[in-house]
């Protein structure tokens, strides 16, 4: 199947950084990644729809300033979570599809906000 | 009501044993019907991809769809302790857009 690799794989920061997570699609182009968020023992929620060479698409409820994502290249995509917070702390995953239907996932960062 | 429901688990049965896993969902539109395997702290891993209703075989790997019912299932056979971790179902109501609806997640603990 497809790869897709996401970094880090952990973080750590302080609270009021910024922290960037890399999402990228190893033997095929993208135009389009999704980004997720998972909460402990909790399913996957969907954050944004991230386009190449145009602005994301984000879900009702999540602040565009908050988590911003660039999509620069066919085969890039990152996530930046500024000014993070303790609430912020959770399991981000990165997904891309190649051509045909199957969605394929990153390995996702755990953050951890202190 | 959620748009798809999954029983969370855990599901504790004996290596060896059939893992019996299912899904239903209220969305009539959903046609693209997807299993994943997630283990701790990783990424989920795609296992079985369905299309509109019926049954397809993927080695220890059985998906059942039954669109009538808005019921979906997933079989495993011979199941092993790797076989232990979070199964995800997640359907589309097409290919290309992708923006998947997942369903909560079932725990699956295979005993040796």
């Amino acid at each position: 199947g497809a790869v897709v690799s996401q970094h880090p794989s952990w973080v750590i920061c302080k609270s009021g950084t910024s922290v960037k997570i890399e999402c990228r699609s190893l033997d095929f182009q993208a135009t389009t990644m999704f980004w997720y968020r998972q909460f402990p023992k909790k399913s996957l929620m969907l954050m944004a729809t991230s386009n190449e060479g145009s602005k994301a698409t984000y879900e009702q409820g999540v602040e565009k300033d908050k988590f911003l994502i660039n999509h620069a290249s066919l085969t890039l995509s990152t996530l930046t979570v500024t000014s993070a917070h303790p609430e912020d702390s959770s399991f981000y995953i990165c997904s891309a599809k190649p051509r045909d239907e199957k969605l394929f996932f990153g390995s996702g960062t755990q953050l951890s906000v202190l | 009501q959620k748009e798809v429901e999954q029983d969370p688990g855990p599901l504790s049965v004996p290596e060896g044993a059939i893992v019996s896993l299912n899904c239903t969902y209220s969305n009539s539109a959903f046609q693209y019907f997807m299993w994943y395997r997630q283990y701790s702290r990783k990424g989920p891993e795609l296992l079985m991809y369905t299309y509109s209703s019926g049954n397809k075989e993927d080695g220890r790997f059985t998906a059942q769809v039954d669109k009538s019912s808005k019921y979906i299932s997933l079989f495993i056979r011979d199941s092993q302790p790797s076989d232990s971790a979070t199964y995800l179902c997640a359907m589309s109501p097409k290919a290309a857009g992708n923006k998947l609806t997942f369903g909560g997640g079932t725990r699956v603990l295979v005993k040796p």
